[in-house]
């Protein structure tokens, strides 16, 4: 089946740091690829996906590129703000049957000190 | 972001008490869902509507049961839960084969 795998946090990075959260996946066919935040206290907001090969999502200065070759769509951000503290959510889409269904990784905690 | 409400945001109950969530999506999609989030896990989808009929049941236990009255509204009703169900309920919509979109969330405690 159709799995993410998300690097293990807590992250903790100082404010202008450079940030990476890794993600790979498993899945069959072609998914669509996303990245969620979820701010304390609320729930998932969708950060920036990807849905083909080669595709660079991009948000409030965040970037990933769906990597086929790697299986992979690494989170990047090359100065992080206190304020993007949050936990953030790799996930694919699943296409089959009539449902459209996302599988998500575990998460992982992004704290940035000032 | 207000394409996505949930109500209550926060609920106490007890094991014995009834009570319903209620999603409303202002975005015109027609499918919904319905998401479990504890502590330590993934995210868990509990159920699938596409045209206000029910697509998935992800084995869900019958003290859930979910409404679809239309495709802007989405209730989850609860009933007899277990301390362990206590966690965070998300309600998603999106057009089918879509991006979805989440509420924030309803945080449950079941005493």
């Amino acid at each position: 089946g159709n799995s993410v795998t998300q690097m293990e946090g807590p992250v903790t990075l100082s404010e202008e740091a450079f940030l990476t959260i890794n993600c790979t996946y498993t899945a069959t066919g072609y998914p669509s690829l996303f990245w969620y935040v979820q701010y304390p206290g609320e729930g998932l907001q969708l950060l920036l996906k990807a849905t083909k090969a080669d595709d660079k999502g991009s948000n409030k200065g965040f970037e990933a590129t769906y990597r086929k070759e790697t299986t992979s769509f690494h989170l990047e951000k090359g100065s992080v703000q206190v304020s993007d503290s949050a936990v953030y959510f790799c996930a694919l889409s699943d296409r089959g049957g009539s449902n459209y269904k996302l599988t998500f990784g575990k998460g992982t905690l992004l704290t940035v000190n000032p | 972001e207000t394409g996505v409400t949930q109500t209550p945001r926060h609920l106490v109950m007890g094991m014995t008490n009834k009570k319903s969530l209620k999603c409303e999506q202002h975005l015109g999609h027609n499918a919904m869902y319905w998401y479990k989030q504890s502590a330590k896990k993934p995210l868990e989808l509990m159920f699938v509507y596409n045209f206000k009929e029910q697509t998935e049941n992800n084995s869900v236990p019958s003290r859930f049961s979910p409404e679809c009255p239309n495709s802007s509204h989405l209730f989850l009703h609860l009933h007899t839960l277990q301390p362990e169900d206590s966690a965070l309920y998300l309600c998603a919509s999106s057009e089918p084969q879509d991006t979805q979109y989440f509420g924030p969330g309803t945080r449950l405690t079941v005493l």
